[in-house]
């Protein structure tokens, strides 16, 4: 069965800081790999997703994030944080051998301090 | 402008009874979903259905139904045997090869 594992459940960190956001997942074979972002009182939005090709994945607002099969890891980033970025992050992977479930990960709480 | 709509917003439940949560898509998807988010332990996947009048338990269907009978229709009814029922309910859907698009959820509470 397929799991992901999000590292950090909460993260504070002030205005113009670097974000990094750690994502694991278990499956070792083909996967499609998503980060999702849910603002204060908001749904869930997409930031980006991976399907294929360059492992290097831009998404909305700045964020990016790396696929490295090798480690399993789909980490988020970010350069500069805004205090608009608080949030909560969820990485998510689905898979043809889950029958293309989508299994989240524990979602990571971040806070900007302005 | 097309969506996910679930209703209501908030729930509230006494004891022992059942109820049930719309959600409705004019997205023209065909797989729609149901999770349960409670905090810490991000979403856990309930039911979903890949196409209508089929769907399949997910990690936590215990204590839940659901049924398919429209392509744009998907609810979810928290029976009296789901021990825990206080959560936040999102529905999903997608089209094949694309992410899942979320609605905005529906909170439940028991009284």
């Amino acid at each position: 069965a397929q799991s992901v594992s999000q590292h950090n459940h909460h993260v504070i960190l002030s205005e113009a800081a670097s974000l990094e956001l750690g994502c694991n997942y278990s499956y070792g074979g083909t996967v499609n790999l998503f980060w999702y972002v849910q603002y204060p009182g908001q749904h869930l939005q997409l930031l980006l997703k991976y399907f294929s090709g360059d492992p290097l994945v831009k998404g909305i607002k700045g964020f990016e994030a790396e696929f490295i099969k090798s480690k399993f890891s789909f980490n988020l980033r970010k350069p500069s944080v805004q205090w608009s970025d608080t949030a909560e992050y969820f990485c998510a992977v689905t898979s043809k051998a889950a029958g293309n479930k989508l299994t989240f990960g524990g979602g990571t709480r971040v806070l900007v301090k302005p | 402008d097309g969506g996910i709509t679930q209703s209501p917003k908030y729930l509230f439940r006494k004891e022992g009874q059942n109820v049930t949560l719309s959600c409705e898509q004019n997205l023209n998807h065909d797989a729609m979903y149901w999770y349960r988010q409670d905090p810490g332990q991000g979403l856990r996947l309930i039911y979903y259905s890949q196409i209508v009048n089929d769907f399949q338990k997910g990690d936590i269907a215990e204590g839940y139904s659901v049924s398919r009978e429209k392509k744009e229709s998907f609810p979810l009814t928290v029976t009296s045997a789901q021990k825990n029922p206080t959560a936040f309910y999102l529905c999903a859907s997608r089209t094949h090869g694309q992410p899942q698009h979320f609605g905005d959820g529906t909170r439940l509470s028991i009284l």
